[in-house]
């Protein structure tokens, strides 16, 4: 079946270790992204690329890196930078890296990340 | 940068009523207006969309409406059952950037 799988479902992190979201679509979409999702708070853009080898931040990138080496694989690592990373974690694709941008969105089914 | 204001964060109706979440947006050029349903444990999936050059777009028991003019756009759903119950973003694509802007979600609760 094609879609996209986040691994871990469940991470720990203790204090001042980085730690890395796996995120692996077979959807032959170009563009990836990754969200930050906090309760009451919506969704939250980290990062995004919208091609192999390029990526931009969104809103909220620091203690936060990523890559995009392979089309299919846009790994997420939460640094010891990043303060509050306790979250919920969502990957997604869309198949359109133009300059509209704006295809649709296929989720991943997330990865909880808790702070030891 | 473009925000999305959603309302209410809450909502609770009987089945077979209807609900109605409503959004609005603050940049003009935006263009792209998609709903998101999000079960417990589970990420969003996209329920139904709309562009610009729409105003109403319907989809069994589901229908979106767009007014440009006043910047806002709404998610209608009819006879409600428990299993609509879930959390419902609205989202819009600004043309000055490449990725959604959420609004903070509206937590559906139908009860039978």
């Amino acid at each position: 079946d094609g879609g996209i799988t986040q691994s871990p479902k469940y991470l720990f992190r203790k204090e001042g270790q980085n730690v890395t979201l796996s995120c692996e679509q077979n959807l032959n979409h170009d563009a990836m992204y990754w969200y930050r999702q906090d309760p009451g708070q919506g969704l939250r853009l980290i990062y995004y690329s919208q091609i192999v080898n390029d990526f931009q931040k969104g809103d909220i990138a620091e203690g936060y890196s990523v890559s995009r080496e392979k089309k299919e694989s846009f790994p997420l690592t939460v640094t010891s930078a990043q303060k509050n990373p306790t979250a919920f974690y969502l990957c997604a694709s869309s198949r359109d890296a133009t300059g509209t941008g704006y295809g649709k969105l296929f989720f991943g089914s997330g990865t909880q990340l808790s702070v030891l | 940068g473009e925000n999305v204001e959603q309302h209410p964060s809450t909502l609770s109706v009987q089945e077979g009523d209807s609900a109605v979440i409503k959004c609005t947006y603050s940049d003009s050029a935006s263009n792209y207006f998609p709903w998101y349903k999000q079960e417990l444990g589970k990420g969003p999936q996209l329920i139904i969309d709309i562009r610009s050059n729409v105003g109403e777009k319907k989809d069994q028991r589901i229908a979106v409406t767009l007014n440009k003019t006043a910047k806002h756009f709404s998610l209608h759903i009819t006879e409600t059952q428990p299993e609509d119950s879930a959390v419902y973003f609205c989202a819009a694509h600004s043309n000055s950037g490449y990725a959604l802007n959420f609004g903070k979600g509206t937590s559906l609760l139908v009860t039978p």
